[in-house]
């Protein structure tokens, strides 16, 4: 059974501040996504992973994959009060497209 | 990327009645669609997978007569949530993935459900 463990499960940060979040994931998968969500909505996706040493960024957000380690990172640069949300890493399995998330890093950025 | 549209977006609805949710691919043929329910301040949870024309699969757990799922086209799959109760009340989203749409699949706006 795939499992997949987020951490920090709570993040509250400052303002300009820099951290990752991170996403362990149990068995191997070739597709690791992450998401946004925000209080009361759907899910917005933010960055789909595919291969071993994948790198994307998008803004003040970057994510990677190390799919030996079966590790994600979401790195926050210089974090805005904006940027507060849910983020959730997910793990695509089989061939269409299932995935398993993790709990969920809740951000809070304060001014 | 492909527009997945979710309906409704809320809906209350008295104890012992049925509810339907809709999810609709606008501009991809959806062969799979994923149901998935969120409870407040948690991940989301697969409830079911469903493939066009085929009957829904189940994760475990997930009782079948009371979340009736149908995909009958490439762009619609509904869920019927039957004879609900307020523990049913919960955050429902859908998400669906094509042919076209080969890399992930895309989530619709979700539906909050209140059964009072």
């Amino acid at each position: 059974e795939l499992k997949v463990e987020q951490n920090p499960l709570f993040l509250s940060m400052q303002e300009g501040k820099n951290y990752t979040i991170y996403c362990n994931y149990s068995t191997t998968s070739d597709r690791l996504y992450w998401y946004r969500q925000d209080p009361g909505k759907s899910l917005e996706s933010l960055f789909v992973l595919l291969s071993n040493g994948a790198v994307k960024q998008e803004g003040r957000l970057m994510a990677s994959l190390d799919t030996k380690a079966r590790l994600s990172t979401l790195h926050i640069t210089a974090a805005v009060h904006d940027l507060s949300a849910t983020y959730f890493c997910a793990v695509g399995g089989g061939s269409n497209y299932k995935l398993t998330f993790g709990k969920g890093t809740l951000l809070t950025v304060n001014p | 990327g492909a527009v997945v549209s979710q309906h409704p977006s809320w809906v209350i609805c008295k104890s012992g009645t049925s509810v339907k949710i809709e999810c609709r691919s606008l501009d991809f043929q959806a062969t799979t669609m994923f149901w998935y329910r969120q409870f407040p301040k948690q991940s989301l949870m697969l409830m079911a997978t469903s493939n066009e024309g085929s009957k829904a699969t189940y994760e475990q757990g997930v009782e079948k007569d009371k979340f009736l799922i149908n995909h009958a086209s490439l762009t619609l799959s509904t869920l019927t949530v039957t004879s609900a109760h307020p523990e049913d009340s919960s955050f429902y989203i859908c998400s669906a993935s094509g042919l076209r749409v080969n890399t992930e699949a895309f989530f619709g706006q979700g539906t909050r459900l209140t059964v009072v």
